[in-house]
């Protein structure tokens, strides 16, 4: 089955630890994206990348990086410095102007 | 600049009645505008999207909605709702910026409440 996937499903950190979200997709898609939602709120754009070892500062990257060293893969690691990490994380892919497809989604808790 | 703006952040209707969920946009050039839905702790899913073809677009789970470029809208309807429609609803533009990428932005969301 063609899909993105991200893992874990629930991730809990203690206050000072890097952590690190996977996202994996096998759809050959060129761009991927990393997306935070809050409670009640829409989504948020952190990081993305149109193609292999390239990416951009989305809306709110302070405190997360990211890689892009394959096609199919794009991790988000959520760094000491992000003051308020406790949140839903999406990570979606898309084809040129096509629509975009959502992994399920990691929910991090900090300790 | 793109912008996408949701009316409402709740909508409530009784099981078996009408749904419109509103959104209007800003699009500097022919936009393409998606909807999608959101499930308690899920990721979203693609209900239906407009590039350019026909102006009254059929999705998923009947839902539909129109693409009104005099009104800038793109409402999202559905005859008759069903408890199984209760969710979060994105409304999402996106177009092509200087360099040649697609950077959809989302609108605010409006939470959809079914009542029996």
């Amino acid at each position: 089955d063609g899909g993105i996937t991200q893992s874990p499903k629930y991730l809990f950190r203690k206050e000072g630890q890097n952590v690190t979200l996977s996202c994996e997709q096998n759809l050959n898609h060129d761009a991927m994206y990393w997306y935070r939602q809050d409670p009640g709120q829409g989504l948020r754009l952190i990081y993305y990348s149109q193609i292999v070892n390239d990416f951009q500062k989305g809306d709110i990257a302070e405190g997360y990086s990211v890689s892009r060293e394959k096609k199919e893969s794009f991790p988000l690691t959520v760094t000491s410095a992000q003051k308020n990490p406790t949140a839903f994380y999406l990570c979606a892919s898309k084809a040129g102007r096509n629509e975009q497809f959502f992994g399920p989604g990691t929910r991090l808790t900090v300790l | 600049a793109q912008s996408v703006t949701q009316l409402d952040s709740h909508v409530s209707v009784s099981e078996g009645t009408p749904v419109l969920l509103r959104c209007n946009y800003s699009s500097s050039y022919s936009p393409s505008l998606f909807w999608y839905v959101q499930h308690p702790n899920k990721g979203l899913q693609l209900l239906l999207k407009y590039t350019s073809a026909a102006t009254l677009v059929k999705g998923i789970n009947g839902f539909e909605a129109e693409f009104k470029k005099s009104e800038t809208s793109f409402h999202l309807t559905k005859p008759s709702a069903h408890m199984s429609d209760a969710a979060e609803y994105f409304c999402v533009v996106s177009e092509r910026l200087a360099g040649g990428s697609y950077i959809p932005t989302f609108g605010r969301g409006t939470s959809l409440i079914v009542h029996p």
